[in-house]
């Protein structure tokens, strides 16, 4: 009964390439966010969905897309992967889109390492 | 949006009390104070939220001044299981604030 949870767990992949994460939440929450950590723990909020809309877009690559078909799920992927790319990526959810004031639950995260 | 700062690391041992301030000199009205726990390879878990003054629930304590420039999250008599990244987040209670979580707190507790 995962309540959020996130595949793969770990992508080892070549420069250049593409790959997607999903991410699914049973909570019944209707934002959900991509994160991204890297090696020195910085944790930084990539992209938010409240309701299939998209409501944070931070400021990374455009290789970087967000897609949600329904609230329930938040996929990532990635065009033209590159070694910068490499950290710990990490999915959450709340109830609602009230990002400070909200409870936020993250999945287990998945290991991204470009060779 | 308000920056935080916290200190990179800190040692307890088992039994003792921990206190780990944030400070976060230019937080706004709307801001709420959060604080997540991340044990390795795991995601960050919500330990406790305010806004001001204090709050307590089962695990932790926050105290939050008047001026709200600072939190302190204390822990009472820590466990070797408590070692963990301790993160200070402030941010708005409205839809599309960015989050930013920083580089928290690496807290080992020793025995």
């Amino acid at each position: 009964d995962t309540a959020v949870s996130q595949t793969p767990k770990y992508l080892v992949t070549q420069m250049g390439n593409d790959k997607s994460i999903k991410c699914e939440q049973n909570l019944g929450h209707d934002t959900m966010y991509w994160y991204k950590q890297d090696s020195k723990k910085f944790l930084k909020i990539m992209f938010s969905y409240n309701n299939k809309e998209l409501i944070i877009n931070e400021t990374v690559p455009n290789r970087f897309s967000p897609k949600s078909p329904d609230k329930a799920h938040l996929n990532l992927h990635i065009n033209s992967l590159e070694l910068g790319d490499s950290a710990v990526y990490f999915c959450a959810s709340s109830q609602s889109g009230l990002a400070g004031g909200d409870t936020q639950y993250f999945g287990p995260g998945t290991r991204l390492t470009v060779l | 949006l308000a920056k935080t700062t916290q200190p990179i690391s800190m040692d307890s041992y088992e039994g003792q009390e921990v206190n780990i301030t944030c400070s976060h000199n230019n937080i706004a009205t709307n801001d709420y104070i959060t604080w997540y726990q991340q044990f390795p390879s795991q995601g960050p878990r919500f330990i406790i939220q305010g806004y001001k003054t204090k709050v307590t629930n089962e695990v932790a304590s926050l105290f939050i001044p008047a001026d709200r420039k600072s939190s302190t999250l204390s822990l009472p008599r820590v466990s070797l299981s408590d070692t963990a990244v301790y993160y200070c987040l402030v941010a708005q209670g409205q839809a599309g604030t960015a989050l930013i979580f920083g580089k928290g707190t690496t807290l080992s507790v020793s025995s």
